[in-house]
């Protein structure tokens, strides 16, 4: 069973980097056939999609957010990580990790989630 | 305000049908795949339909999804009080702003 963990501060303050990391255990990232994705969701709003990353490190970002994402893969610890710079208040939500078949563009399994307050 | 347009809420007693729509446009549902997910309160969305009506292990068969061009729909039957969430449409968007889309949710209210 794949599971995914988030962790990182759950405070960030503005103008600063949020950076998140999800540790990914019961399957190998490296094994392909995965994308492995960041999904945020404002407080009581819906998902916005972030971003994705392949374990070659290939990534693609949600356009209206593509300025300020980098998305990185550690294979070696089997983890991904999300930096989004910049970050104002309306960058506060909750941020899920997530993994997406690259096929179908379906997400099978999400983290807990983790929130992230962006304030002073 | 999304794209992928759902109602922002259905309801029905326990034991009914609902369904709830989901409607986009050819460079998303009409060329991709459509997926759904279950939110309950306090927790992270669950995958309940992929590949526009197939079932993951362990979703009973109480949930289904079609897709007919520009639009899709799931539908649920014998509703129960645990039915009660958040449900989230989701594609693959192939315009020059690609990227995955969600729908903005649809609250269910079991009555």
């Amino acid at each position: 069973q794949v599971q995914l963990q988030e962790s990182g501060p759950g405070l960030v303050k503005p103008s600063q980097t949020l950076s998140l990391t999800c540790t990914v255990s019961g399957g190998s990232i490296s094994s392909g056939g995965y994308y492995w994705s960041w999904i945020r969701q404002h407080p009581g709003k819906g998902l916005e999609w972030i971003g994705y990353i392949y374990y070659s490190g290939s990534t693609y970002y949600n356009p209206s957010l593509k300025s300020r994402v980098t998305i990185s893969v550690d294979t070696s610890k089997n983890q991904f990580s999300l930096k989004l710079s910049s970050v104002t208040a309306a960058d506060t939500a909750v941020y899920y990790c997530a993994r997406d078949t690259v096929t179908t563009k379906t997400f099978d399994y999400w983290g807990q989630g983790t929130l992230v307050t962006v304030s002073s | 305000q999304s794209v992928l347009t759902q109602p922002p809420s259905v309801s029905a007693a326990p034991g009914q049908k609902v369904t709830i729509s989901c409607s986009g446009s050819s460079s998303n549902i009409g060329n991709n795949y459509v997926s759904w997910y279950q939110q309950l309160p306090g927790t992270a969305p669950k995958l309940l339909i992929y590949d526009n009506n197939k079932r993951p292990s362990g979703i009973p068969d109480r949930f289904s999804g079609s897709k007919s061009g520009t639009s899709a729909t799931l539908g649920i039957t014998g509703l129960q009080t645990g039915d009660e969430a958040d449900y989230y449409c989701g594609t693959w968007d192939s315009s020059l702003s690609a990227g995955f889309l969600f729908g903005g949710g649809t609250k269910l209210t079991v009555l």
